[in-house]
């Protein structure tokens, strides 16, 4: 069975922290993606990376970055957590080709108090 | 850019009927288009897609959906709901480069179903 895994299902951090936020793939993946869920705003993209060491920033990359050291793991940092940071994250991978669809990870929601 | 439309932002059904959920996608040529499903505190997970040919799709756990090119329209049916069908319904449109590219998503449909 594929799998995404994320380090964490729930995380309370607090404002200033350095936050980082692991996702784990087996399906041997080029792409990976961050997103952020928050409610009535669906899922935005924060960065996504196609290969080991490239990143490339999604639509909300501010206060993010990211790390994909290798293949199957993709980081995402919170440089300096803030309270307007708190939501769900939700890791992702896809295969190469445009007619594959995104595997997701359980999520990971981060309160920053 | 690419944009998806959810119209509905909650949908209430009774168990046992009929559901639509309506998704209209802005793009310049034929998308690749997907509905998913997260149930409460969950990660998302694949319905259905829709790559090309025929333009109805099965689902996994009884949906479908219809691709009208001359609506831009993906919606997605079922013919009976169940109370476990209460969930948040995400619909995604990908462009047809490499995969790098993340999905768009719309904001998604909250579905509620009543005894």
């Amino acid at each position: 069975d594929v799998k995404v895994t994320q380090s964490s299902r729930y995380l309370v951090k607090r404002t200033g922290e350095k936050v980082f936020l692991e996702c784990v793939q087996d399906m041997d993946h080029e792409n990976m993606f961050w997103y952020r869920q928050d409610p009535g705003l669906g899922l935005r993209l924060i960065y996504f990376s196609y290969d080991v060491k490239m990143k490339e920033k999604g639509d909300i990359p501010e206060g993010y970055s990211v790390s994909r050291e290798k293949k199957e793991r993709f980081s995402l940092i919170l440089e300096s957590a803030s309270t307007n940071q708190t939501s769900m994250y939700l890791c992702a991978s896809r295969a190469q080709g445009g007619n594959t669809e995104a595997f997701f990870g359980q999520g990971t929601r981060l309160t920053v108090v | 850019a690419q944009s998806v439309t959810q119209p509905d932002i909650h949908i209430t059904v009774s168990e046992g009927a009929s559901l639509e959920l309506r998704c209209n996608y802005s793009y310049g040529a034929t998308p690749y288009l997907f509905w998913y499903v997260q149930s409460p505190g969950q990660g998302l997970q694949l319905l259905l897609k829709y790559f090309s040919g025929d333009t109805l799709v099965q689902g996994i756990k009884g949906f479908e959906a219809e691709f009208k090119r001359s609506q831009s329209s993906f919606n997605l049916r079922k013919p009976s709901v169940h109370w476990s069908d209460a969930a948040e319904y995400f619909c995604a449109v990908g462009l047809g480069g490499g995969g790098a590219d993340g999905l768009t998503f719309g904001k998604g449909t909250h579905l509620i179903i009543q005894p």
